[in-house]
């Protein structure tokens, strides 16, 4: 069966330190993988997604990158974390009958 | 612009009530249709999914949707809320197969006794 693994489940850091988000998805090959973010009181926004290794689509213009150096995994980071980063970050994969959300990530940037 | 609503930011209902949530969207195609809920703290859980065929789609926890055309709605009922169900509901779509969910902004449920 297929699984997605997302860590770590709570993160605080600090202003202006760097962030690494990690997803893994089991059970399947070549997934679309995608990063959203939840604000407090918004809904979701699509950040980043990718079709393949190395291909990497941006939706928002940000202080935030991703990387898909294997076929099922997903890095979202930061080199600098700022206020605004703060909120839930949500990992999903599909492979086109449906989208499957990973538990997600509650960053909070002090 | 291309959009999804969700008209209602909170709703309360008594247990037992049945309850409709409101979802419409505006695409130029037919999108892909979901509905996800969300507790507290944890991701999001897929209650039911509309793709083509019968326009009335039932999900899990005993909730159903209708895609009606028309109207460019999905709304998503539940004949008798538990306690339970009380939870953030998201409606997205899909416009490309694929491509990325777009959703709306979520309606908060209060289930009161």
């Amino acid at each position: 069966s297929q699984t997605i693994h997302q860590w770590p489940a709570t993160l605080v850091q600090p202003v202006g330190s760097p962030l690494s988000l990690e997803c893994t998805v089991e059970g399947t090959s070549n997934p679309n993988l995608y990063w959203y973010r939840q604000a407090a009181g918004r809904g979701l926004q699509l950040l980043f997604y990718s079709v393949g290794i190395g291909q990497i689509s941006s939706e928002v213009p940000q202080n935030l990158s991703a990387s898909r150096p294997q076929d099922r995994q997903f890095i979202l980071s930061s080199k600098k974390l700022l206020l605004s980063d703060s909120g839930f970050y949500l990992c999903a994969w599909t492979s086109g009958a449906g989208y499957t959300f990973g538990s997600g990530t509650r960053l909070t940037v002090v | 612009a291309q959009s999804v609503t969700q008209p209602d930011i909170h709703i309360t209902v008594s247990e037992g009530a049945s309850l409709e949530l409101r979802c419409n969207y505006s695409y130029g195609a037919t999108p892909y249709l979901f509905w996800y809920v969300q507790s507290p703290g944890q991701g999001l859980q897929l209650l039911l999914k509309y793709f083509s065929g019968d326009t009335l789609v039932q999900g899990i926890k005993g909730f159903e949707a209708e895609f009606k055309r028309s109207q460019s709605s999905f709304n998503l009922r539940k004949p008798s809320v538990h306690w339970s169900d009380a939870a953030e509901y998201f409606c997205a779509v899909d416009v490309n197969s694929g491509y990325a969910l777009n959703f709306g902004k979520g309606t908060s449920l209060l289930v009161t006794p």
